[in-house]
């Protein structure tokens, strides 16, 4: 089985920050992850596919990087909308979810 | 608008069986693989199952595999998932998602989810 560690668990940064989380995967996943986010209470949205490729509809500010076994989500300019947990799944081989990384406002 | 009712869940005991169902409309359903992902209190999502669009094709997390079958009717654009021998770790909540035309990977599009507890 294929697995997904992100890093932090847990970030807490001021609006208007850039932030970045990391997953990294057990072995090459080459470009097929993708990320999404959960607000509390609610099902996770697509932010992310293949990488790098922004779902339609999702705010500019998100980004995604990476192939092989390091992939990252970057957030520029933290919006107090964006707090909740982020999520990067891996879709190789069967699928595999990271553990998640709960975003905080200060 | 793409939208998926997923129903089903309730409280049952432990080897207990449930059927979740999840009405979809907005899309080509039968264009689209369908998934369910559960996620147990407290705790991130873990991927359970997942069908191609004819349904010729179908694939299970470990943890499910031998009790759980994901099935679904194209002709009413409707994903099921028969839960059996259900164990106090199969609680949680239920979501049913779809991924994109053609394309069996991620998904574009998730229902609201629906609880599942199993509880002596």
């Amino acid at each position: 089985d294929i697995q997904l560690t992100q890093s932090p668990s847990t970030l807490s940064a001021f609006v208007g920050d850039r932030v970045t989380i990391t997953c990294r995967a057990s072995q090459s996943i080459t470009t097929w992850l993708a990320w999404y986010q959960q607000k509390p209470g609610k099902a996770p949205n697509l932010l992310i596919y293949k990488a790098s490729a922004l779902q339609s509809g999702v705010p500019s500010r998100f980004s995604g990087s990476g192939s092989g076994t390091e992939f990252t989500l970057t957030i520029n300019s933290l919006q107090p909308d964006d707090l909740g947990t982020y999520y990067c799944q891996q879709y190789n081989r069967a699928w595999t979810f990271g553990q998640g990384t709960k975003v905080e406002i200060k | 608008e793409v939208q998926l009712l997923v129903s089903g869940g309730a409280l049952v005991q432990p080897g207990g069986s449930l059927r979740l169902s999840c009405a979809a409309s907005g899309f080509t359903f039968s264009r689209c693989a369908m998934g369910w992902v559960r996620q147990a209190p407290g705790k991130g999502l873990e991927w359970v199952s997942t069908i191609s669009g004819r349904g010729a094709t179908t694939y299970y997390a470990e943890s499910v595999k031998g009790r759980f079958t994901i099935s679904r009717d194209n002709s009413t654009s409707t994903l099921f998932l028969q839960m059996n021998s259900l164990r106090v770790d199969d609680t949680a909540i239920y979501y049913c998602a779809k991924a994109p035309p053609l394309v069996t990977g991620y998904f574009d599009h998730w229902g609201l989810g629906t609880p599942v507890t199993v509880s002596p």
